[in-house]
Protein backbone atom coordinates (compact mmCIF):
# COMPACT_ATOMS: atom_id res chain seq x y z
CA UNK A 1 0.00 0.00 0.00
CA UNK A 2 2.97 2.37 0.43
CA UNK A 3 3.15 5.24 -1.88
CA UNK A 4 6.78 5.92 -1.90
CA UNK A 5 9.01 3.93 0.69
CA UNK A 6 12.34 3.91 1.15
CA UNK A 7 15.51 2.13 3.06
CA UNK A 8 16.65 1.89 5.46
CA UNK A 9 14.99 4.09 7.60
CA UNK A 10 17.75 4.51 9.73
CA UNK A 11 21.50 4.47 9.07
CA UNK A 12 24.62 4.99 11.15
CA UNK A 13 27.89 4.64 9.89
CA UNK A 14 31.41 6.06 9.92
CA UNK A 15 32.91 9.06 8.24
CA UNK A 16 34.55 7.77 5.10
CA UNK A 17 32.17 4.60 4.45
CA UNK A 18 29.90 4.48 1.05
CA UNK A 19 26.55 4.01 1.82
CA UNK A 20 23.28 3.93 -0.23
CA UNK A 21 19.46 4.44 -0.21
CA UNK A 22 16.92 2.85 -2.03
CA UNK A 23 13.37 4.56 -2.68
CA UNK A 24 10.56 2.90 -4.82
CA UNK A 25 7.39 4.27 -5.56
CA UNK A 26 3.84 2.30 -6.94
CA UNK A 27 2.39 5.35 -8.19
CA UNK A 28 3.11 4.93 -11.16
CA UNK A 29 5.07 8.59 -11.72
CA UNK A 30 6.96 9.91 -14.18
CA UNK A 31 9.59 12.15 -11.96
CA UNK A 32 10.87 11.26 -9.22
CA UNK A 33 13.15 13.37 -6.21
CA UNK A 34 15.67 13.40 -3.55
CA UNK A 35 15.63 15.78 -0.98
CA UNK A 36 17.87 17.25 2.03
CA UNK A 37 16.83 18.03 5.31
CA UNK A 38 19.20 19.60 7.82
CA UNK A 39 19.48 19.82 11.78
CA UNK A 40 17.73 23.35 11.25
CA UNK A 41 14.75 21.84 9.21
CA UNK A 42 15.96 23.11 6.01
CA UNK A 43 14.52 20.82 2.95
CA UNK A 44 16.64 20.87 -0.30
CA UNK A 45 16.51 19.48 -3.48
CA UNK A 46 19.40 17.54 -4.56
CA UNK A 47 18.26 15.63 -7.91
CA UNK A 48 15.44 14.91 -10.16
CA UNK A 49 14.93 12.68 -12.84
CA UNK A 50 11.74 12.33 -15.04
CA UNK A 51 11.41 8.58 -16.88
CA UNK A 52 15.01 7.48 -15.79
CA UNK A 53 16.61 10.70 -17.30
CA UNK A 54 18.58 13.65 -14.64
CA UNK A 55 16.42 16.54 -15.10
CA UNK A 56 17.53 18.41 -12.01
CA UNK A 57 21.24 18.37 -10.52
CA UNK A 58 21.50 20.48 -7.57
CA UNK A 59 24.90 21.86 -5.93
CA UNK A 60 25.88 19.02 -4.55
CA UNK A 61 28.23 17.27 -3.94
CA UNK A 62 29.78 14.61 -6.79
CA UNK A 63 30.14 12.18 -3.70
CA UNK A 64 26.38 11.93 -4.58
CA UNK A 65 25.24 10.04 -7.06
CA UNK A 66 21.56 8.80 -7.78
CA UNK A 67 21.13 6.18 -10.50
CA UNK A 68 17.30 5.11 -11.82
CA UNK A 69 17.11 1.65 -12.77
CA UNK A 70 13.72 2.39 -13.83
CA UNK A 71 10.98 4.70 -13.80
CA UNK A 72 10.06 3.53 -9.97
CA UNK A 73 12.83 3.20 -8.69
CA UNK A 74 15.64 6.31 -7.69
CA UNK A 75 18.53 4.99 -5.61
CA UNK A 76 21.34 7.69 -3.54
CA UNK A 77 24.52 6.19 -3.41
CA UNK A 78 27.11 8.65 -1.18
CA UNK A 79 30.76 8.04 -1.67
CA UNK A 80 33.46 8.54 1.64
CA UNK A 81 30.67 9.75 3.87
CA UNK A 82 31.57 13.16 5.63
CA UNK A 83 29.93 14.35 9.20
CA UNK A 84 28.42 16.62 7.30
CA UNK A 85 26.33 14.54 5.17
CA UNK A 86 24.60 13.84 8.18
CA UNK A 87 20.75 14.77 7.61
CA UNK A 88 17.43 13.47 6.83
CA UNK A 89 17.02 12.42 2.94
CA UNK A 90 13.60 12.31 1.66
CA UNK A 91 12.34 10.64 -2.40
CA UNK A 92 9.52 12.02 -3.70
CA UNK A 93 7.05 11.96 -6.62
CA UNK A 94 4.96 13.49 -8.82
CA UNK A 95 3.11 12.51 -12.22
CA UNK A 96 4.45 15.24 -13.96
CA UNK A 97 5.64 13.90 -17.26
CA UNK A 98 8.20 17.00 -18.07
CA UNK A 99 10.19 16.63 -14.99
CA UNK A 100 8.31 19.88 -13.68
CA UNK A 101 5.91 21.02 -10.73
CA UNK A 102 2.61 20.66 -12.41
CA UNK A 103 1.30 17.74 -9.82
CA UNK A 104 1.44 17.55 -6.24
CA UNK A 105 4.97 15.58 -4.91
CA UNK A 106 4.21 12.19 -2.89
CA UNK A 107 7.48 11.98 -0.23
CA UNK A 108 8.42 9.39 1.38
CA UNK A 109 9.07 8.32 5.11
CA UNK A 110 12.47 9.84 4.88
CA UNK A 111 15.61 8.46 6.07
CA UNK A 112 17.46 9.41 8.78
CA UNK A 113 21.48 8.96 8.12
CA UNK A 114 24.27 9.84 11.11
CA UNK A 115 28.01 9.89 10.00
CA UNK A 116 29.98 8.90 13.02
CA UNK B 1 17.49 33.94 -6.17
CA UNK B 2 14.08 32.74 -4.58
CA UNK B 3 13.99 32.64 -1.18
CA UNK B 4 10.67 31.40 1.06
CA UNK B 5 10.56 32.83 4.86
CA UNK B 6 7.63 31.17 7.31
CA UNK B 7 6.62 33.48 9.64
CA UNK B 8 6.04 31.94 12.94
CA UNK B 9 8.56 29.87 13.55
CA UNK B 10 6.46 28.28 15.95
CA UNK B 11 2.38 29.04 17.10
CA UNK B 12 0.68 27.47 20.12
CA UNK B 13 -2.93 27.97 20.22
CA UNK B 14 -5.91 26.43 22.14
CA UNK B 15 -8.07 23.70 20.60
CA UNK B 16 -11.02 25.37 18.17
CA UNK B 17 -9.05 28.49 16.93
CA UNK B 18 -8.79 29.33 13.91
CA UNK B 19 -5.25 30.29 12.96
CA UNK B 20 -3.29 32.24 10.08
CA UNK B 21 0.08 30.89 8.49
CA UNK B 22 2.28 32.83 6.85
CA UNK B 23 4.53 32.23 3.64
CA UNK B 24 5.94 35.23 1.66
CA UNK B 25 8.48 34.38 -1.25
CA UNK B 26 10.92 37.04 -3.14
CA UNK B 27 10.44 36.10 -6.58
CA UNK B 28 7.12 36.34 -7.88
CA UNK B 29 7.42 34.72 -11.46
CA UNK B 30 6.45 30.90 -9.76
CA UNK B 31 4.90 28.15 -11.36
CA UNK B 32 2.75 26.71 -8.21
CA UNK B 33 3.03 26.84 -4.44
CA UNK B 34 2.56 23.58 -2.02
CA UNK B 35 1.38 23.40 1.53
CA UNK B 36 3.09 20.12 3.28
CA UNK B 37 2.50 18.71 6.85
CA UNK B 38 5.11 17.08 8.64
CA UNK B 39 4.78 15.40 11.81
CA UNK B 40 7.87 14.84 14.21
CA UNK B 41 10.26 11.29 12.15
CA UNK B 42 7.88 11.08 9.17
CA UNK B 43 7.86 12.69 5.99
CA UNK B 44 5.82 14.91 4.18
CA UNK B 45 2.48 15.35 3.42
CA UNK B 46 0.99 17.18 0.78
CA UNK B 47 -1.98 19.89 1.68
CA UNK B 48 -2.84 22.08 -0.79
CA UNK B 49 -1.95 22.69 -4.22
CA UNK B 50 -2.61 26.66 -5.80
CA UNK B 51 -1.18 27.22 -9.42
CA UNK B 52 0.11 30.63 -10.74
CA UNK B 53 -2.96 31.26 -11.99
CA UNK B 54 -5.43 30.16 -8.90
CA UNK B 55 -5.99 32.55 -5.92
CA UNK B 56 -7.00 30.06 -3.52
CA UNK B 57 -7.76 26.69 -3.05
CA UNK B 58 -9.63 24.80 -0.05
CA UNK B 59 -9.57 21.50 1.43
CA UNK B 60 -11.66 20.52 4.29
CA UNK B 61 -10.94 22.66 7.87
CA UNK B 62 -7.76 24.26 5.05
CA UNK B 63 -7.97 27.22 2.78
CA UNK B 64 -4.62 28.65 1.05
CA UNK B 65 -4.44 31.43 -0.55
CA UNK B 66 -1.84 32.87 -2.78
CA UNK B 67 -1.10 36.46 -3.80
CA UNK B 68 1.67 36.70 -6.23
CA UNK B 69 1.96 40.37 -6.67
CA UNK B 70 2.84 40.91 -3.05
CA UNK B 71 4.99 37.35 -2.67
CA UNK B 72 2.43 35.85 -0.15
CA UNK B 73 0.27 32.63 0.82
CA UNK B 74 -1.90 32.19 3.73
CA UNK B 75 -2.92 28.78 5.33
CA UNK B 76 -6.04 29.42 7.27
CA UNK B 77 -6.80 26.38 9.72
CA UNK B 78 -10.15 26.91 10.64
CA UNK B 79 -11.57 25.00 14.25
CA UNK B 80 -8.09 23.79 15.24
CA UNK B 81 -7.86 20.10 16.63
CA UNK B 82 -4.91 18.73 18.30
CA UNK B 83 -4.22 16.33 15.63
CA UNK B 84 -3.47 19.47 13.51
CA UNK B 85 -0.11 19.86 15.29
CA UNK B 86 2.24 19.36 13.69
CA UNK B 87 5.20 21.40 11.26
CA UNK B 88 3.63 23.09 8.08
CA UNK B 89 5.60 24.00 5.38
CA UNK B 90 5.54 26.28 2.47
CA UNK B 91 7.02 25.69 -0.90
CA UNK B 92 7.18 27.48 -4.33
CA UNK B 93 7.34 25.94 -7.56
CA UNK B 94 9.78 28.28 -9.04
CA UNK B 95 9.21 29.27 -12.87
CA UNK B 96 12.52 29.87 -13.59
CA UNK B 97 14.42 26.49 -12.17
CA UNK B 98 11.74 23.63 -12.17
CA UNK B 99 12.34 22.90 -8.29
CA UNK B 100 10.07 23.40 -5.34
CA UNK B 101 11.59 25.71 -2.85
CA UNK B 102 10.78 25.27 1.15
CA UNK B 103 9.93 27.74 3.75
CA UNK B 104 11.96 26.80 7.27
CA UNK B 105 8.12 25.94 8.37
CA UNK B 106 5.77 26.90 11.26
CA UNK B 107 5.56 24.26 14.07
CA UNK B 108 2.19 24.33 15.29
CA UNK B 109 0.84 22.84 18.57
CA UNK B 110 -3.14 22.63 19.39
CA UNK B 111 -3.57 22.40 23.24
CA UNK B 112 -7.07 20.33 24.22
Amino acid sequence: DTAVSQTPKYLVTQMGNDKSIKCEQNLGHDTMYWYKQDSKKFLKIMFSYNNKELIINETVPNRFSPKSPDKAHLNLHINSLELGDSAVYFCASSQDSTGGLSDTQYFGPGTRLTVL
Amino acid sequence: KQEVTQIPAALSVPEGENLVLNCSFTDSAIYNLQWFRQDPGKGLTSLLLIQSSQREQTSGRLNASLDKSSGRSTLYIAASQPGDSATYLCAVGSSNTGKLIFGQGTTLQVKP
